[in-house]
C-alpha cells in the first residue's frame, strides 16, 4: 500500500458547487497534513494543514482529517474556474512528505 | 518576504553527464527538502537537510548527492544522468529542523531533461 493514495480523477464541477477531494493513509504517515494546489507546469501551493481530527476552515476551503479511518479530505465551496488545477495531498512521516498522485479538478463556467 | 528561489528554470542534458541545482530557502527557513516529481505523479522525497546535513534519504541511489551551505541555501547533485532523471526538480523549505507540524514550502522547481 502506497502511503498517501488519492482518486487521480479526472474531477469535474460546475462553477458554484461544491469540490470534494479525498485521500487515504497508511500507518507510516504521521498526524500532519496537508493539502497543496499545482497548476499546470508550476509548483505546489500550499493551501491548508491539518494536525487534529475534525474540521478546519479556511475561506472557501475546509480540510477534514478522520484518524480513525485514516482519511483526509478537501472541499471547496463556491468552486471557481481558477480552482481548476491538481490537489496534491501529503502527509508526514520519517521528516518527509509524502504525496498522493494528486486529483486534477477542472471547474466548468 | 523572499520565498525560496531554484536555479536554473531549465536545464538539458545527455545520458551520463552530471548536473547541480540549487536552492536558496524562504527567509527564516533553515531545513531543505529536495523532491522529485514525473509527468503525471505526486513529489518524491529525496532527501532532507538541516544543519549542513542529510536528516533523511528516500528511496533514491547514491548518484543523488546534496550539500547545504551555512546560509541554509542547498544544491542537489545528479550524476551518470539517465533517461529517467528527467523530472521537475523541486526544493522546499521549512522551519525549526522540519518538525513534522512545519510546513513545507516550495520553489519553482527546476525542470531537468536528460536526452
Amino acid at each position: 500500500q502506497k502511503e498517501v493514495e488519492q482518486n487521480s480523477g479526472p474531477l469535474s464541477v460546475p462553477e458554484g458547487a461544491i469540490a470534494s477531494l479525498n485521500c487515504t493513509y497508511s500507518d507510516r504517515v504521521s498526524q500532519s497534513f496537508f493539502w497543496y494546489r499545482q497548476y499546470s507546469g508550476k509548483s505546489p501551493e500550499l493551501i491548508m494543514s491539518i494536525y487534529s481530527n475534525g474540521d478546519k476552515e479556511d475561506g472557501r476551503f475546509t480540510a477534514q482529517l478522520n484518524k480513525a479511518s485514516q482519511y483526509v479530505s478537501l472541499l471547496i465551496r463556491d468552486s471557481q474556474p481558477s480552482d481548476s488545477a491538481t490537489y496534491l495531498c501529503a502527509g508526514t512521516g520519517a521528516n518527509n512528505l509524502f504525496f498522493g498522485t494528486g486529483t486534477r479538478l477542472t471547474v466548468i463556467p | 518576504d523572499a520565498g525560496v528561489t531554484q536555479s536554473p528554470t531549465h536545464l538539458i542534458k545527455t545520458r551520463g553527464q552530471q548536473v547541480t541545482l540549487r536552492c536558496s530557502p524562504k527567509s527564516g527557513h533553515d531545513t531543505v527538502s529536495w523532491y522529485q516529481q514525473a509527468l503525471g505523479q505526486g513529489p518524491q522525497f529525496i532527501f532532507q537537510y538541516y544543519e549542513e546535513e542529510e536528516r533523511q534519504r528516500g528511496n533514491f541511489p547514491d548518484r543523488f548527492s546534496g550539500h547545504q551551505f551555512p546560509n541554509y541555501s542547498s544544491e542537489l547533485n545528479v550524476n551518470a544522468l539517465l533517461l529517467g532523471d528527467s523530472a521537475l526538480y523541486l526544493c522546499a523549505s521549512s522551519l525549526a529542523g522540519g518538525d513534522e507540524y512545519n510546513e513545507q514550502f516550495f520553489g519553482p522547481g527546476t525542470r531537468l531533461t536528460v536526452l
